[in-house]
C-alpha cells in the first residue's frame, strides 16, 4: 500500500512563527501536492512538485513556500504564520503514470 | 474561478436511501473524473473514477453517471449504510498535467 505521512496530526502555532510542515511518501512517485482544506471551500492546491527541486506555484500559494531537495519528501513552509492560515492541510501523491492522487493523513494547524 | 461545482454542500439521508451528488465541470479538456471519499480526522481516498468515453461506471453500490454533452456526472450511492457518512468530493483532471481539481466537497449523514 502507498503510504503518505506528514509528521504531525496537529500544530500550535504562534502568529509570525516560521511553520515547516513535512510529508513523506514511500512509493518513488514523482509528483507531490499541497493541499489546504476549509469548510464550504474544499481542497485547494497550493504548490506541487513534479520532480527533486521542481516546483509549481497552484491557486493560492501567497504565504507559502516549499521544498523538495529528495523525492520522497515534500515540505510545505508559512515564512510567517497569520492566523487566516489556520486550517487543515493535506499532503499527495501521485505517479507521473498513473491518475490516483494519494493522500496523508492531514495536519491541523491553528495559528494563535 | 471554480472549474468544478459539486452539490449539495451537505446531504442528510435515511439507512437504505439513495444518495445524490451532482458535479458540473465547464473545461472540456478534462478527461478523468474522480470520486474521493474523507472520512474524519483522515485524508481523502480514491472511491471511483470514469472516463468521458463511457456514461456509467458502478462499483458496488457506488455509481457514476456521466453526461458528457451536459458536462455533468454525479455519484450515486445505493442502499446508503451509515458507514457511508463522510465528506464526498468530485474531482476532474485532464490528460497532460493531471493536476486534480477539486469541487467544494459535500457532507453526507446516513442516519440509522
Amino acid at each position: 500500500d502507498v503510504k503518505v505521512t506528514q509528521s504531525s496530526r496537529y500544530l500550535v502555532k504562534r502568529t509570525g512563527e516560521k511553520v515547516f510542515l513535512e510529508c513523506v511518501q514511500d512509493m518513488d512517485h514523482e509528483n507531490m501536492f499541497w493541499y489546504r482544506q476549509d469548510p464550504g471551500l474544499g481542497l485547494r492546491l497550493i504548490y506541487f512538485s513534479y520532480d527533486v527541486k521542481m516546483k509549481e506555484k497552484g491557486d493560492i500559494p501567497e504565504g507559502y513556500s516549499v521544498s523538495r531537495e529528495k523525492k520522497e519528501r515534500f515540505s510545505l513552509i508559512l515564512e510567517s504564520a497569520s492566523t487566516n492560515q489556520t486550517s487543515m492541510y493535506l499532503c499527495a501523491s501521485r505517479d507521473g503514470m498513473n491518475t490516483e492522487a494519494f493522500f496523508g493523513q492531514g495536519t491541523r494547524l491553528t495559528v494563535v | 474561478q471554480q472549474q468544478v461545482k459539486q452539490s449539495p454542500q451537505s446531504l442528510i439521508v435515511q439507512k437504505g436511501g439513495i444518495s445524490i451528488i451532482n458535479c458540473a465541470y465547464e473545461n472540456t479538456a478534462f478527461d478523468y473524473f474522480p470520486w474521493y471519499q474523507q472520512f474524519p480526522g483522515k485524508g481523502p481516498a480514491l472511491l471511483i473514477a470514469i472516463r468521458p468515453d463511457v456514461s456509467e461506471k458502478k462499483e458496488g453500490r457506488f455509481t457514476i453517471s456521466f453526461n458528457k454533452s451536459a458536462k455533468q456526472f454525479s455519484l450515486h450511492i445505493m442502499d446508503s449504510q451509515p458507514g457511508d457518512s463522510a465528506t464526498y468530493f468530485c474531482a476532474a483532471l485532464s490528460g497532460g498535467s493531471y493536476i486534480p481539481t477539486f469541487g467544494r466537497g459535500t457532507s453526507l449523514i446516513v442516519h440509522p
